[in-house]
């Protein structure tokens, strides 16, 4: 299995603009987590699901953002608009339980708004 | 709800030394406890985890930790480390009632000749 794919790897967009961020799970596993990483707040759930519905969005910093998982093998995390505060390395991981305990990340999309 | 305290953020260290990695964590129920490593530019790796059993687990590129309940601790070692370790290390808490990894701020362990 390639693992937890995440596209694009680095993103630069202008402050203002709708940004997508992409996440293939592992097949089988039927969780999956968005996380955010800054220098300032380290590593922040911001959503996750469980077999496609979303379970827990209290992370999702405000409506700016938004989360789907149409289906078991794909995932979205949309910023409409961006803002240069939302710049940061944004994580995907899967899990093959209800539990996050065996997660496993995808390497990451690097976001700069500008 | 849990959470979690990396009491060093930065570790620098010399090429063979011993290392320890503290971390303490908050939580009103049994979780579980995880070490992840973030090599620059990388996604997160699983170093080890405590989910029952022995307090003393071991895990990748000969790092351990041990897990004690009573301090609430799960501090992360290596005997000997080497150049290729440095890295940033996070430890992460999961309660047993199955939600998302929360994870501490991190530590950059930085390894010199």
């Amino acid at each position: 299995d390639a693992g937890v794919i995440q596209s694009p790897r680095h993103e630069v967009t202008e402050m203002g603009q709708e940004v997508t961020l992409r996440c293939k799970p592992i097949s089988g596993h039927n969780s999956l987590f968005w996380y955010r990483q800054t220098m300032m707040r380290g590593l922040e759930l911001l959503i996750y699901f469980n077999n496609n519905v979303p379970i827990d969005d209290s992370g999702m910093p405000e409506d700016r953002f938004s989360a789907k998982m149409p289906n078991a093998s794909f995932s979205t995390l949309k910023i409409q608009p961006s803002e240069p505060r939302d710049s940061a390395v944004y994580f995907c991981a899967s899990s093959p339980e209800w539990q996050g305990a065996l997660a496993f990340f995808g390497q990451g999309t690097r976001l700069t708004v500008v | 709800a849990q959470s979690v305290t990396q009491l060093d953020s930065q570790v620098p260290v010399f090429e063979e030394a011993p290392v320890e990695l503290r971390c303490n964590y908050s939580s009103s129920v049994s979780v579980y406890l995880f070490w992840y490593v973030q090599y620059p530019n990388q996604g997160l790796q699983l170093l080890l985890k405590y989910l029952s059993g022995s307090t003393l687990v071991k895990g990748i590129n000969g790092f351990e930790a041990e897990f004690n309940k009573s301090q609430t601790s799960f501090h992360l070692r290596k005997p000997s480390v080497h150049i290729s370790d440095t890295a940033e290390y996070f430890c992460a808490v999961s309660d047993q009632a199955g939600t998302a990894l929360i994870f501490g701020k991190g530590t950059t362990l930085s390894v010199s000749s």
